[in-house]
C-alpha cells in the first residue's frame, strides 16, 4: 500500500501562475522531505520539515508541515520553466534513529512558458 | 567536497548477464542507501547499509539482488542474471554516522539499468 500520496499527479501550469502540491500520510512522519527530480536526472534537495506547524522558504519555494505532521504543502510562487520536473515528497516514520526515507509517487509539474 | 558518486551512468546488460552498480558515499559519510525507480514509478527503497553491515534490507526482491558496503572502497548492488524487468534507474543515498531523522540524505545522479 502506498504509504505517502501526492496530489496532483501532474500539473501543468502558465508561466507565473502559483502552484501547491500536497503529499498525506495516515501515519504521523517524523522528518518531511521534498526533493525535485528533473527528468533522466537524479534528486536535488528543497527542504526538509520536521516540526508540527513548521515552514520553510527557499527563493519562490515555500514547504508547510501541519500540526499533527501528516500532511505536507509544497508551493511555488510566480511559476518558472526551470520549476519544471518531478516533485517527490518523502518521510522517515521513526523518530528514536534514522530510518529510511519513503517516497510519494511523485508530482509532474510542466510550466508553459 | 564531491557529491555521492554512482557509476556507471549507463550500464546495458544482455538477459542472463550480471550488474554491478557502484556508489561512493559522500566523504565521511558511512550509511548507504539504494533506491529502484522503475519506468513510470515513484522511488522504491531497496536497502540500507553502514560500513560492513545491512541495517535494513526490507526492499531488496529475494532472489538475484544482493548489496555490501565493505570497511574500504564503493557500496556494490549487484544483480546476477539480469530481466528485462529489471531495467530501471537505481539510485544511491548517503548520510554521516550517527544521523538521526531529519537528516539531509544526498542523492547520486544515479544508474539507468538497460536490460536486453
Amino acid at each position: 500500500s502506498q504509504e505517502l500520496e501526492q496530489s496532483p499527479q501532474s500539473l501543468i501550469v502558465q508561466e507565473g501562475k502559483n502552484l501547491t502540491i500536497n503529499c498525506t500520510s495516515s501515519k504521523t512522519l517524523y522528518g518531511l522531505y521534498w526533493y525535485k527530480q528533473k527528468y533522466g536526472e537524479g534528486l536535488i534537495f528543497l527542504m526538509m520539515l520536521q516540526k508540527g506547524g513548521e515552514e520553510k522558504s527557499h527563493e519562490k519555494i515555500t514547504a508547510k508541515l501541519d500540526e499533527k505532521k501528516q500532511q505536507s504543502s509544497l508551493h511555488i510562487t510566480a511559476s518558472q520553466p526551470s520549476h519544471a520536473g518531478i516533485y517527490l515528497c518523502g518521510a522517515a516514520r521513526m523518530k528514536t534513529s534514522y530510518d529510511k526515507v519513503i517516497f510519494g509517487p511523485g508530482t509532474s509539474l510542466s510550466v508553459i512558458p | 567536497n564531491a557529491g555521492v558518486m554512482q557509476n556507471p551512468r549507463h550500464l546495458v546488460r544482455r538477459r542472463g548477464q550480471e550488474a554491478r552498480l557502484r556508489c561512493s558515499p559522500m566523504k565521511g559519510h558511512s550509511h548507504v542507501y539504494w533506491y529502484r525507480q522503475l519506468p513510470e514509478e515513484g522511488l522504491k527503497f531497496m536497502v540500507y547499509l553502514q560500513k560492513e553491515n545491512i541495517i535494513d534490507e526490507s526492499g531488496m526482491p529475494k532472489e538475484r539482488f544482493s548489496a555490501e558496503f565493505p570497511k574500504e572502497g564503493p557500496s556494490i548492488l549487484r544483480i546476477q542474471q539480469v530481466v528485462r524487468g529489471d531495467s530501471a534507474a537505481y539510485f544511491c543515498a548517503s548520510s554521516p554516522p550517527g544521523a538521526y531523522t531529519g537528516t539531509e540524505a544526498f542523492f547520486g545522479q544515479g544508474t539507468r539499468l538497460t536490460v536486453v
